[in-house]
């Protein structure tokens, strides 16, 4: 089967860093994205990972290996606007346009 | 704000009404979505349109009916829903369906069924 997995809850301190692991066991893989979603809102798009290796995007960092099915998003200078629920996807390779979502990390940001 | 546009913001409806979510973008994006969400739950893909032809139909009930007027609207006709139904109903668009581009959401709209 397919499966991704994330923790369900994290919480961190304003100004600390955090990083958010995601690990998927799918059939193939074409691409692992992050999203944030703010309670009641749209998910946005924070990074794209399809080769091994760090992405950095401002206080966002993405990171994946392929061999071991893992990725993490790595949030720095944390603000209190990042509590948000961060949602792993990942494009298996049996279909190019389903995305295989995580429940996502709803993560609480404190003083 | 986000650059794909959906409407109305909030829903309730009977089980017996007629009622139609909109959902528009001007990006370009030759791919839209119609994905539906629970609470704490991700989001569940329901259709996809790729140069509005209906490619991906996810053994969703008749009682939902999508509509692609043209490559810059989505339309969701709905009828005779049943009370599970309530959730938010989030359209997406991407420039092509698959690859790497990554999807926009609209900000959905949130449905309830009486």
């Amino acid at each position: 089967g397919q499966n991704i997995d994330q923790p369900t809850e994290m919480t961190a301190t304003e100004g600390a860093i955090v990083q958010i692991n995601c690990t998927y066991q799918t059939s193939g893989f074409n691409g692992l994205f992050w999203y944030q979603q703010h309670a009641g809102e749209a998910p946005t798009f924070l990074s794209y990972n399809v080769l091994d290796g760090l992405e950095e995007k401002g206080r966002f960092s993405s990171f994946l290996s392929r061999s071991k099915g893992y990725s993490y998003l790595l949030l720095k200078e944390l603000q209190m606007k990042d509590s948000a629920s961060y949602l792993c996807a990942v494009r298996g390779e049996d279909s190019n346009y389903q995305l295989i979502w995580g429940a996502g990390t709803k993560l609480i940001i404190k003083p | 704000d986000t650059e794909v546009t959906q409407t109305p913001k909030h829903l309730v409806m009977g089980m017996t009404n007629k009622k139609s979510l909109k959902c528009e973008q001007h990006m370009g994006h030759r791919a839209m979505y119609w994905y539906k969400q629970k609470a704490k739950k991700p989001p569940e893909l329901m259709f996809v349109y790729s140069y509005e032809k209906l490619s991906i139909n996810e053994s969703v009930p008749s009682r939902f009916s999508p509509e692609c007027p043209n490559s810059s609207l989505l339309n969701l006709h709905l009828h005779a829903l049943q009370p599970e139904d309530s959730a938010l109903y989030l359209c997406a668009s991407s420039q092509e369906a698959g690859g790497n581009q990554p999807q926009h959401f609209g900000d959905g709209t949130r449905l309830s069924i009486l």
